[in-house]
């Protein structure tokens, strides 16, 4: 298919378990972000990439990591979960200049018990 | 780091009526995203505008680059538009930052 998917789009852990979210473009845009959506707060960055191998931080990244050795796939990790992890998770990839378009995944539901 | 601020909250209209979502950021800017958000649903892209006016059949988004000011407009709403509409602008990582949301209920 084409666009940006996310797997699992539904997924309940328990605290201080490992936890992978996947996330998949076909357009090959050079960026590609990971941010979470809380009540009150709305959409904040978690974690970004420039291009393959190049990632950084964002606004809240404690407790994510993130690789990025294929410029198709983004995922991101909570190494070790907790609640406050709780939340939605969204995928979205960036058109190249001079648009700057994004594009949202669906996004992925996480419930740490 | 750029401020956004959305009004209102929360909004509940009759079928049919105008609606006004307000948007203010702090820093200037190149361009406003609009993004609207169904419940329990993914995030897409209502326009993308730097200067004046863009309309999509019923929606209206128009900027304000001195006052740094943006409004949407839904022209005779109807209960699909029902849905969290969120206004975004560029970060300095190539990122959005994002306002909190306006709920729309749009009731029959």
């Amino acid at each position: 298919d084409a666009g940006i998917t996310q797997s699992p789009r539904y997924k309940i852990t328990e605290t201080g378990r490992q936890v992978t979210l996947m996330c998949h473009q076909t357009w090959s845009h050079s960026y590609m972000f990971w941010y979470r959506q809380d009540l009150g707060h709305g959409l904040r960055l978690i974690y970004y990439s420039a291009a393959a191998d190049i990632t950084d931080k964002g606004e809240v990244p404690d407790g994510y990591v993130v690789s990025r050795s294929k410029t198709e796939n983004f995922p991101l990790t909570l190494e070790s979960a907790t609640r406050s992890q709780t939340s939605v998770y969204f995928c979205a990839s960036r058109t190249a200049p001079p648009t700057y378009e994004q594009y949202f995944g669906p996004g992925t539901r996480l419930t740490v018990t | 780091k750029n401020e956004v601020e959305q009004s209102p909250q929360n909004l509940t209209a009759q079928e049919g009526e105008f609606i006004t979502i307000n948007c203010s950021y702090s820093v200037g800017i190149s361009a406003l995203h609009w993004l609207q958000q169904h419940p329990g649903g993914g995030i897409v892209s209502l326009f993308m505008l730097s200067s004046g006016k863009k309309k999509h059949g019923r929606l209206i988004a128009t900027i304000n680059i001195q006052e740094k000011h943006s409004s949407l407009h839904i022209t005779a709403s109807h209960p699909r538009d029902s849905a969290v509409y969120i206004c975004a602008v560029p970060g300095s990582q190539g990122n959005l930052i994002f306002g909190k949301g306006t709920k729309l209920s749009v009731k029959p």
